[in-house]
Protein backbone atom coordinates (compact mmCIF):
# COMPACT_ATOMS: atom_id res chain seq x y z
CA UNK A 1 0.00 0.00 0.00
CA UNK A 2 0.33 3.46 0.25
CA UNK A 3 2.19 4.21 -3.85
CA UNK A 4 2.78 7.61 -5.10
CA UNK A 5 3.50 7.44 -8.99
CA UNK A 6 5.25 10.08 -10.90
CA UNK A 7 4.89 10.49 -14.54
CA UNK A 8 7.24 11.28 -16.37
CA UNK A 9 9.64 10.19 -14.59
CA UNK A 10 12.33 11.74 -16.89
CA UNK A 11 11.23 15.60 -19.61
CA UNK A 12 13.95 17.07 -21.75
CA UNK A 13 12.99 20.52 -22.68
CA UNK A 14 13.84 23.57 -24.65
CA UNK A 15 14.34 26.57 -22.90
CA UNK A 16 11.04 29.03 -22.60
CA UNK A 17 8.64 25.92 -22.84
CA UNK A 18 6.10 24.55 -20.19
CA UNK A 19 6.56 21.21 -18.80
CA UNK A 20 3.72 19.41 -16.45
CA UNK A 21 4.54 16.83 -14.03
CA UNK A 22 1.75 14.38 -12.41
CA UNK A 23 1.81 13.07 -9.30
CA UNK A 24 -0.69 10.36 -8.42
CA UNK A 25 -1.53 7.99 -5.37
CA UNK A 26 -2.31 4.56 -6.59
CA UNK A 27 -3.99 3.29 -3.50
CA UNK A 28 -5.02 5.86 -1.05
CA UNK A 29 -6.34 9.47 -0.96
CA UNK A 30 -4.13 12.36 -0.36
CA UNK A 31 -5.76 15.05 1.27
CA UNK A 32 -2.17 16.73 0.95
CA UNK A 33 0.90 16.65 -1.41
CA UNK A 34 3.96 18.19 -1.27
CA UNK A 35 6.25 19.10 -4.04
CA UNK A 36 10.32 19.31 -3.60
CA UNK A 37 13.26 19.54 -5.56
CA UNK A 38 16.47 18.22 -5.34
CA UNK A 39 19.72 19.07 -6.46
CA UNK A 40 22.75 16.49 -6.79
CA UNK A 41 24.35 15.55 -3.44
CA UNK A 42 21.51 17.58 -1.81
CA UNK A 43 18.93 16.73 0.74
CA UNK A 44 15.75 17.74 -0.43
CA UNK A 45 14.38 21.57 -0.51
CA UNK A 46 10.27 21.85 -0.18
CA UNK A 47 8.33 24.24 -2.73
CA UNK A 48 5.04 23.88 -1.90
CA UNK A 49 2.53 22.12 -0.16
CA UNK A 50 -1.27 21.38 -1.76
CA UNK A 51 -4.41 20.79 0.09
CA UNK A 52 -7.21 19.02 -2.55
CA UNK A 53 -9.51 21.49 -3.65
CA UNK A 54 -7.74 24.54 -2.01
CA UNK A 55 -4.43 27.00 -3.59
CA UNK A 56 -1.27 25.66 -2.96
CA UNK A 57 0.84 27.02 0.00
CA UNK A 58 4.57 28.25 -1.62
CA UNK A 59 8.02 28.42 0.62
CA UNK A 60 9.65 31.43 0.31
CA UNK A 61 11.47 32.21 -2.44
CA UNK A 62 9.29 29.99 -4.56
CA UNK A 63 7.69 31.46 -7.61
CA UNK A 64 4.20 30.41 -7.47
CA UNK A 65 3.34 32.34 -10.80
CA UNK A 66 6.22 30.02 -12.68
CA UNK A 67 5.73 26.70 -10.73
CA UNK A 68 1.81 26.00 -11.14
CA UNK A 69 0.72 23.15 -8.69
CA UNK A 70 -2.83 21.96 -9.12
CA UNK A 71 -4.66 19.19 -6.81
CA UNK A 72 -7.57 18.95 -8.14
CA UNK A 73 -8.82 15.49 -6.74
CA UNK A 74 -7.53 13.29 -3.61
CA UNK A 75 -5.46 11.51 -5.92
CA UNK A 76 -3.82 13.83 -8.31
CA UNK A 77 -1.67 16.60 -7.93
CA UNK A 78 0.46 18.21 -10.63
CA UNK A 79 3.35 20.60 -10.79
CA UNK A 80 3.79 23.01 -14.06
CA UNK A 81 7.22 24.25 -14.26
CA UNK A 82 6.43 27.68 -16.51
CA UNK A 83 8.76 29.15 -19.53
CA UNK A 84 11.33 26.82 -18.00
CA UNK A 85 14.89 28.24 -17.94
CA UNK A 86 18.14 25.79 -17.17
CA UNK A 87 18.45 26.63 -14.02
CA UNK A 88 15.24 25.05 -13.32
CA UNK A 89 16.83 21.85 -14.11
CA UNK A 90 16.81 18.88 -11.44
CA UNK A 91 14.76 16.37 -9.81
CA UNK A 92 11.71 17.02 -8.76
CA UNK A 93 9.57 14.47 -6.30
CA UNK A 94 6.09 14.80 -5.16
CA UNK A 95 4.73 13.02 -1.60
CA UNK A 96 1.46 12.53 -0.85
CA UNK A 97 0.04 11.83 2.68
CA UNK A 98 -3.62 10.65 3.87
CA UNK A 99 -5.66 12.36 6.33
CA UNK A 100 -5.31 11.51 9.55
CA UNK A 101 -1.59 10.19 9.11
CA UNK A 102 1.90 12.26 9.12
CA UNK A 103 3.71 9.83 6.89
CA UNK A 104 4.23 11.05 3.72
CA UNK A 105 4.95 8.67 0.96
CA UNK A 106 7.40 10.28 -2.01
CA UNK A 107 6.68 9.55 -6.08
CA UNK A 108 9.72 8.04 -7.69
CA UNK A 109 10.86 11.48 -9.24
CA UNK A 110 11.18 13.44 -12.13
CA UNK A 111 14.20 14.54 -13.98
CA UNK A 112 13.88 17.63 -16.05
CA UNK A 113 16.67 19.13 -17.77
CA UNK A 114 15.83 22.71 -19.49
CA UNK A 115 18.23 23.05 -22.42
CA UNK B 1 16.79 28.77 12.16
CA UNK B 2 15.79 25.33 13.80
CA UNK B 3 16.66 22.47 11.39
CA UNK B 4 17.64 18.44 11.13
CA UNK B 5 20.85 17.81 10.68
CA UNK B 6 23.05 14.57 10.50
CA UNK B 7 26.41 13.76 12.31
CA UNK B 8 28.27 12.41 9.34
CA UNK B 9 27.88 12.46 5.61
CA UNK B 10 29.39 9.55 4.47
CA UNK B 11 29.68 5.90 5.90
CA UNK B 12 31.41 2.90 5.15
CA UNK B 13 30.91 -0.72 6.66
CA UNK B 14 31.78 -4.20 5.75
CA UNK B 15 28.72 -6.29 4.44
CA UNK B 16 27.43 -7.95 7.22
CA UNK B 17 27.84 -5.53 9.62
CA UNK B 18 25.88 -3.45 11.67
CA UNK B 19 25.58 0.12 10.49
CA UNK B 20 24.52 3.20 13.04
CA UNK B 21 23.57 6.24 11.22
CA UNK B 22 23.20 9.27 13.78
CA UNK B 23 20.80 12.27 13.46
CA UNK B 24 20.44 15.54 15.30
CA UNK B 25 17.50 17.68 15.53
CA UNK B 26 17.08 20.90 17.13
CA UNK B 27 12.87 21.51 16.79
CA UNK B 28 11.92 20.91 20.56
CA UNK B 29 8.31 20.92 19.82
CA UNK B 30 8.92 17.81 16.70
CA UNK B 31 7.03 14.92 17.59
CA UNK B 32 6.72 12.68 14.88
CA UNK B 33 10.22 11.28 12.77
CA UNK B 34 10.96 9.05 9.71
CA UNK B 35 13.88 7.83 8.30
CA UNK B 36 14.26 7.33 4.34
CA UNK B 37 15.98 5.66 2.14
CA UNK B 38 16.90 6.95 -1.13
CA UNK B 39 18.56 5.02 -3.69
CA UNK B 40 20.47 6.92 -6.84
CA UNK B 41 18.32 8.86 -9.32
CA UNK B 42 15.01 7.60 -7.07
CA UNK B 43 12.19 9.51 -4.57
CA UNK B 44 13.04 8.42 -0.88
CA UNK B 45 11.48 5.24 0.56
CA UNK B 46 10.19 5.16 4.06
CA UNK B 47 11.80 3.13 6.10
CA UNK B 48 10.61 3.61 9.72
CA UNK B 49 8.80 6.01 12.09
CA UNK B 50 9.00 6.66 15.69
CA UNK B 51 6.82 9.15 18.01
CA UNK B 52 7.76 11.26 20.44
CA UNK B 53 6.38 9.15 23.46
CA UNK B 54 8.34 6.32 22.30
CA UNK B 55 12.36 5.96 22.82
CA UNK B 56 13.34 2.77 20.51
CA UNK B 57 11.28 1.18 17.54
CA UNK B 58 11.85 -1.95 15.67
CA UNK B 59 11.10 -3.11 11.98
CA UNK B 60 12.69 -5.81 10.14
CA UNK B 61 16.62 -5.52 10.28
CA UNK B 62 16.31 -2.17 11.40
CA UNK B 63 16.01 -0.34 14.84
CA UNK B 64 15.08 4.22 15.57
CA UNK B 65 16.11 4.67 18.52
CA UNK B 66 14.93 8.41 20.04
CA UNK B 67 16.98 10.68 22.89
CA UNK B 68 14.40 13.06 23.37
CA UNK B 69 16.80 14.78 26.14
CA UNK B 70 19.59 15.26 23.65
CA UNK B 71 17.61 15.53 20.59
CA UNK B 72 19.53 12.41 19.01
CA UNK B 73 18.12 10.19 16.69
CA UNK B 74 19.75 7.13 15.55
CA UNK B 75 19.08 4.48 12.90
CA UNK B 76 20.83 0.88 13.21
CA UNK B 77 20.59 -1.56 10.24
CA UNK B 78 21.28 -4.69 11.24
CA UNK B 79 23.66 -7.00 9.14
CA UNK B 80 24.12 -4.75 6.49
CA UNK B 81 23.82 -5.68 2.70
CA UNK B 82 24.94 -4.45 -0.33
CA UNK B 83 21.27 -3.51 -1.33
CA UNK B 84 21.34 -1.46 1.66
CA UNK B 85 23.92 1.41 0.17
CA UNK B 86 22.29 4.15 -0.49
CA UNK B 87 21.41 7.78 1.48
CA UNK B 88 19.51 7.71 4.36
CA UNK B 89 17.56 10.78 5.25
CA UNK B 90 15.98 11.50 8.82
CA UNK B 91 13.55 13.74 9.08
CA UNK B 92 10.95 15.94 11.34
CA UNK B 93 7.89 17.22 11.98
CA UNK B 94 5.28 18.80 14.33
CA UNK B 95 2.46 17.07 15.62
CA UNK B 96 -0.66 18.80 13.39
CA UNK B 97 1.31 20.84 11.23
CA UNK B 98 0.22 20.75 7.77
CA UNK B 99 3.21 21.41 6.77
CA UNK B 100 6.31 19.28 5.91
CA UNK B 101 8.87 17.33 6.71
CA UNK B 102 12.09 19.07 7.80
CA UNK B 103 15.10 16.73 6.35
CA UNK B 104 18.55 16.76 7.29
CA UNK B 105 21.19 16.92 4.73
CA UNK B 106 21.44 13.23 3.89
CA UNK B 107 24.36 10.30 4.96
CA UNK B 108 25.55 8.54 2.26
CA UNK B 109 25.72 4.30 3.31
CA UNK B 110 28.33 2.15 1.19
CA UNK B 111 28.68 -1.21 2.11
CA UNK B 112 31.43 -2.82 0.90
CA UNK B 113 32.09 -6.57 -0.05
Amino acid sequence: GAVVSQHPSRVICKSGTSVKIECRSLDFQATTMFWYRQFPKQSLMLMATSNEGSKATYEQGVEKDKFLINHASLTLSTLTVTSAHPEDSSFYICSAKGQGTDTQYFGPGTRLTVL
Amino acid sequence: GESVGLHLPTLSVQEGDNSIINCAYSNSASDYFIWYKQESGKGPQFIIDIRSNMDKRQGQRVTVLLNKTVKHLSLQIAATQPGDSAVYFCAENMRGSARQLTFGSGTQLTVLP
